[in-house]
């Protein structure tokens, strides 16, 4: 049980690139959501999924599409990188509204 | 939307002595408030939850209280330990996976 798994780790972009980044869970969780953290911001929701084909937007949705194909995967796409989107960002899922979440180890992305 | 507030921001204490932060919610809605502890480096992992039904949940050496009417929740850490050295970030939400996060705490335990 791998739990959430986000790729890549790392990724340096320059201004104007896309990219996507990969959460995979293996916990049949139907929820799944996506933040961004910065320093002394803390966490902040940029998308989330109910389940499969359901998606809706979080606090901080500009600049980020995502889609939920499958139960396991929910990608964040960067149609057009900017210096503002460098961050780190967390994948996180949970079984049921109203229980923790768990969170990915993380992806840091510097965009120049 | 949810506004989460933390203070205060940096705690230090002495090994063994008690920890104690404290968040403000401003959607009296909210009823869903966990507790997350991020290590440097790591991701954030759940450590404690309360909902809006309880007012004190206890963990160990962890303990959560809940004053629904001041609209503020708290995080009671007992007899700290080198290993509680770490952020510590609260939350709410209206139980619909729309979590909103404070800034988080640094909480140092002094040896």
């Amino acid at each position: 049980n791998a739990g959430v798994t986000q790729t890549p780790k790392f990724q340096v972009l320059k201004t104007g690139q896309s990219m996507t980044l990969q959460c995979a869970q293996d916990m049949n969780h139907e929820y799944m959501s996506w933040y961004r953290q910065d320093p002394g911001m803390g966490l902040r929701l940029i998308h989330y999924s109910v389940g499969a084909g359901i998606t809706d937007q979080g606090e901080v949705p500009n600049g980020y599409n995502v889609s939920r194909s499958t139960t396991e995967d929910f990608p964040l796409r960067l149609l057009s990188a900017a210096p503002s989107q460098t961050s780190v960002y967390f994948c996180a899922s949970t079984a049921q509204v109203g229980r923790g979440l768990t969170f990915g180890a993380g992806s840091r992305l510097t965009v120049l | 939307g949810e506004n989460v507030e933390q203070h205060p921001s940096t705690l230090s204490v002495q090994e063994g002595d008690s920890a104690v932060i404290k968040c403000t919610y401003s959607d009296s809605a909210s009823n869903y408030f966990p507790w997350y502890k991020q290590e440097l480096g790591k991701r954030p992992q759940l450590i404690i939850d309360i909902r809006s039904n309880v007012g004190e949940k206890k963990d160990q050496r962890i303990a959560v209280t809940l004053n629904k009417t001041a609209k503020h929740f708290s995080l009671h850490i007992t007899e700290t330990q080198p290993e509680d050295s770490a952020v510590y970030f609260c939350a709410a939400s209206q139980g619909n996976n729309r979590l909103a996060f404070g800034k988080g705490n640094q909480v140092v335990v002094i040896p």
